[in-house]
């Protein structure tokens, strides 16, 4: 791992309940992403950041949003969780961004449940 | 129709056999293109990174990249059982917006 750290790892809340996951990284790369892993779907990206305070939408937006106050962390809340939220959140760096030489690089993941 | 075409497998090979993974894509302006592996319970890790057409070697792992039929390939020599993960295909072109395509995995297991 290029230096990031997710949190929690795993989680159980109830829909309609607020949620927030953590993404640390010690790379200081400048571009941050968060994506979701589901059967059949592969890899989609939710949001990303492209230096702080900047961030745009992804594929699957909707019911998501995004912080990123330093250049280290990136939260990623889902504002009311719902059962179709249940799934596995990887956050990922990158030093430039997208039509250049730099690989992403992931955390761990979070393995998200919503009862 | 998606982006990117992967064959979830599985695929069971046993130890020493040679391993293709494939992908296939329907966006002509994808223009580098990556194979990422993914352990159980773990993110994705990096493996091959190839920019346009033709191979490129890294120890026992080939990237083949053939942008006229739209076709990657990942080949694995002398298959080791620690080879066992899900191999992803991932592509991305010179102007996205900060995004990559990626397959949906492709689960091998190797056999001792």
């Amino acid at each position: 791992d290029a230096g990031i750290t997710q949190s929690p790892r795993h989680k159980v809340t109830e829909t309609g309940t607020p949620v927030t996951l953590r993404c640390h990284q010690t790379e200081n790369h400048r571009y941050m992403y968060w994506y979701r892993q589901d059967p059949g779907h592969g890899l989609r990206l939710i949001h990303y950041s492209y230096g702080v305070k900047d961030t745009d939408k992804g594929e699957v937006s909707d019911g998501y949003s995004v912080s990123r106050s330093k250049t280290e962390d990136f939260l990623l809340t889902l504002e009311s969780a719902t059962s179709s939220q249940t799934s596995v959140y990887f956050c990922a760096s990158r030093v430039r961004g997208q039509g250049t030489n730099s690989p992403l690089h992931f955390g761990n993941g979070t393995r998200l449940t919503v009862t | 129709q998606k982006e990117v075409e992967q064959d979830p497998g599985p695929l069971s090979v046993p130890e020493g056999a040679i391993v293709s993974l494939n992908c296939t894509y329907s966006n002509s302006a994808f223009q580098y293109f990556m194979w990422y592996r993914q352990y159980s319970r773990k993110g994705p890790e990096l493996l091959m990174y190839t920019y346009s057409s033709g191979n490129k070697e890294d120890g026992r792992f080939t990237a083949q990249v053939d942008k006229s039929s739209k076709y990657i390939s990942l080949f694995i020599r002398d298959s080791q059982p620690s080879d066992s993960a899900t191999y992803l295909c991932a592509m991305g072109d010179q102007t996205g917006a900060n995004n990559l395509f990626f397959g949906t995995g492709t689960r091998l297991t190797v056999i001792p």
